[in-house]
């Protein structure tokens, strides 16, 4: 199994407050992702990067950001949290890109 | 953007039946990928395959780039099949980035 880990794996936090989520990996993986799913929406890209301090916006990255300081670490800020972006986010790495991806065990995050 | 299409949505076997799931997309790829979310949701990658026949065991994909589509087939299913199954696709760009379909939901009774 790809060495990726998912933190926290739950979260119940309140509308207003920020979020920070962590993707670590141990692949060493050039490529890191972090995706929504949602019912009826299947995955949703979210931002991506393709190297250290290298990023990019995905298909629905308005209220995200993130940060890559080290190759192993991709982390996902809600800087203000609202109750549309309560969901699932998984983190995925890829060596290449065009490889295939590999997905975390996925977070569950609650915003009341 | 490209448009992945999936079907059928929903799928009911009997143990021991054989299935066929398809993916229509709109666009060339140069990357395509199918995935398996099981029943506590974790998403494990089945096949990368943007051209030609791959198999895996009871599972096996087949790509025709040209026609726009790809089919997923599992023979002789068993319950710890069921799950969801999701088909991604890019079209290429500096960076790939997949574009999922909205997923098949597979159930598979004893």
């Amino acid at each position: 199994d790809a060495g990726i880990t998912q933190s926290p794996r739950h979260k119940v936090t309140e509308t207003g407050t920020p979020v920070t989520l962590r993707c670590h990996q141990t692949e060493n993986h050039r490529y890191m992702y972090w995706y929504r799913q949602d019912p009826g929406h299947g995955l949703r890209l979210i931002h991506y990067s393709y190297g250290v301090k290298d990023t990019d916006k995905g298909e629905v990255s308005d209220g995200y950001s993130v940060s890559r300081s080290k190759t192993e670490d991709f982390l996902l800020t809600l800087e203000s949290a609202t109750s549309s972006q309560t969901s699932v986010y998984f983190c995925a790495i890829s060596s290449t890109g065009v490889q295939p991806q590999h997905f975390g065990d996925g977070t569950r995050l609650s915003i009341l | 953007g490209i448009q992945v299409e999936q079907s059928p949505p929903d799928l009911i076997l009997q143990e021991g039946a054989n299935s066929t799931l398809r993916c229509n997309f709109s666009d060339s790829v140069n990357n395509l990928q199918w995935f398996h979310q099981n029943p506590w949701g974790q998403l494990i990658n089945l096949f990368y395959i943007p051209s030609g026949t791959k198999q895996n065991g009871r599972l096996s994909a087949t790509t025709v780039a040209t026609e726009r589509y790809s089919l997923l087939y599992i023979s002789s299913s068993q319950t710890t099949d069921s799950g969801v199954y999701f088909c991604a696709v890019d079209n290429g760009g500096a960076n790939s980035k997949l574009t999922f379909g909205k997923g098949i939901t597979l159930s598979v009774r004893p």
